[in-house]
């Protein structure tokens, strides 16, 4: 079974400032890992995605994510948040099982303030 | 291409009603998911459709059921609403390998009352 654990419920940044979302995952199998963004009474954008190709994985929007496996941690970063960045980011984690696909797992979000 | 659209957006049900809920996929896709998004539980995987059989499925009672057409369309039935079903269903489309991306509609938003 697999596990995603948001490590921060609300996160609160200056515009300009860095972003920092953490994450933390379990998975039986070597997992596929996804971080989408949900803004308000919309529904679920990819922003980027790992599948055991290079640890550091680029997003849309300056985002991008690092897969360590000795830390099973796949944390969100951008260098410099901008007011179109408030949002709830969800980590999500599918396992490659290697047969039919299983649903995914998601965190329980993050939800980002940026302040102006 | 045009992305998974979701009909129809909102919907208010009384306790005891049925509902059905139709999803159209990013053509193309075979792979349809369905989630239940609330703000006690988060996201919760539904089921997931691949060329019309059912691949997967979550942890909700047998009230959520739901099926797949041969052009790939699904549709979710709820049986008997209860208040506790009122939330967001999200449907994502995909190829349906197991590290392809799954695209997500704008959901439905259900309202039991």
């Amino acid at each position: 079974a697999q596990s995603v654990t948001q490590l921060d419920s609300h996160v609160s940044v200056s515009e300009g400032t860095p972003v920092l979302l953490r994450c933390n995952y379990s998975s039986s199998y070597s997992p596929s890992l996804f971080w989408y963004v949900q803004h308000p009474n919309k529904g679920l954008q990819l922003l980027l995605k790992y599948t055991s190709a290079a640890t550091l994985v680029k997003g849309i929007n300056g985002f991008e994510a690092e897969f360590k496996k000795s830390e099973t941690s796949f944390h969100l970063t951008k260098p410099s948040a901008h007011m179109s960045d408030a949002a709830e980011y969800f980590c999500v984690v599918r396992p490659a099982s290697g047969g039919g696909a299983d649903g995914l797992t998601f965190g329980k979000g993050t939800h980002l303030i940026i302040q102006p | 291409k045009a992305g998974v659209t979701q009909t129809p957006r909102y919907l208010i049900k009384t306790r005891g009603q049925q509902v059905t809920l139709s999803c159209s996929p990013i053509s193309g896709h075979r792979s349809v998911s369905w989630y239940q998004q609330t703000p006690g539980q988060g996201l919760q995987f539904l089921f997931e459709y691949f060329s019309e059989t059912q691949r997967n499925k979550g942890n909700f009672p047998g009230r959520f059921s739901g099926r797949q057409f041969s052009n790939s369309r699904s549709e979710m039935n709820v049986s008997t609403l209860e208040l506790g079903d009122s939330a967001l269903y999200l449907c994502a489309s995909s190829s349906g390998t197991d590290t392809d991306t799954q695209y997500f509609g704008p959901g439905t938003r259900l309202t039991v009352l």
